[in-house]
């Protein structure tokens, strides 16, 4: 598609529930990205895919939170046992190969996780 | 490290000019623009590359100064639209001297036009 997909655009949960958000990246675009936006506006970095491989977790809490990109399938981001400060918007980019540097990554509509 | 943004808020008149800097303490591969509306996805304005680059679109450009890990974004005659929190993303290199579009992102500045 054109734009980032991203569902759904609201997801409740109660604490110790799981959560699982989907992406589906602009056709073409080789990367994808997760950030996770909490109420202060700041965006903490969480995980990349090139393809279907991990490229970089650094961000990611790795005791509750796991990442997918699988070939013909929307990425997907999961959280077991969601916690409180879990609540924030989750968004999704993604970006073509880096040709001659341009790296410019396109963000969905993201999902907005609130957990009670 | 996350890039700093100044100032932390703006208030404007239509037809008032804006400066929004951006500073890091990293060498940077590039900076990349964003606008974010209240409840929106960030939407992509423009990416500098090192180099002193710099670009405009409309009435928006933006200047890079890798020297100073600093980039600076210029918005001229202000319309009521170009409210809402900007901002910068930038990029390291990596150890090959390229990059990927892995961002880290400033704290953000919020631009209210006022009629």
């Amino acid at each position: 598609g054109e734009e980032v997909a991203q569902t759904p655009k609201h997801l409740v949960r109660g604490e110790g529930q799981k959560a699982k958000l989907y992406c589906a990246p602009i056709k073409g675009h080789s990367y994808v990205f997760w950030y996770q936006q909490v109420l202060k506006n700041e965006f903490k970095f969480l995980i990349s895919f090139q393809n279907e491989n991990v490229f970089d977790e650094t961000g990611m809490p790795k005791e509750r939170f796991s990442a997918k990109c699988l070939p013909n399938s929307p990425c997907s981001l999961e959280i077991q046992a969601t916690k409180l400060e879990d609540s924030a918007v989750y968004f999704c980019a993604s970006s073509q190969s880096p040709l001659r540097g341009r790296t410019e990554a396109f963000f969905g509509q993201g999902t907005r996780l609130t957990v009670v | 490290q996350q890039p700093v943004q100044s100032p932390q808020a703006v208030i404007l008149r239509e037809g008032e000019d804006a400066v929004i800097n951006c500073s890091s303490s990293k060498a940077l591969y590039s900076v990349h623009w964003y606008r974010q509306k209240h409840g929106e996805a960030p939407v992509f304005l423009m990416i500098l590359l090192k180099g002193g680059e710099q670009k405009g679109h409309e009435k928006i450009s933006a200047s890079f100064n890798e020297k100073k890990q600093q980039s600076s974004l210029y918005l001229t005659a202000s319309q009521l639209s170009y409210s809402g929190t900007y901002f910068c993303g930038t990029e390291s290199p990596n150890a090959g001297g390229t990059s990927y579009g892995k961002l880290t992102f400033g704290q953000g500045t919020i631009l209210t036009v006022h009629p």
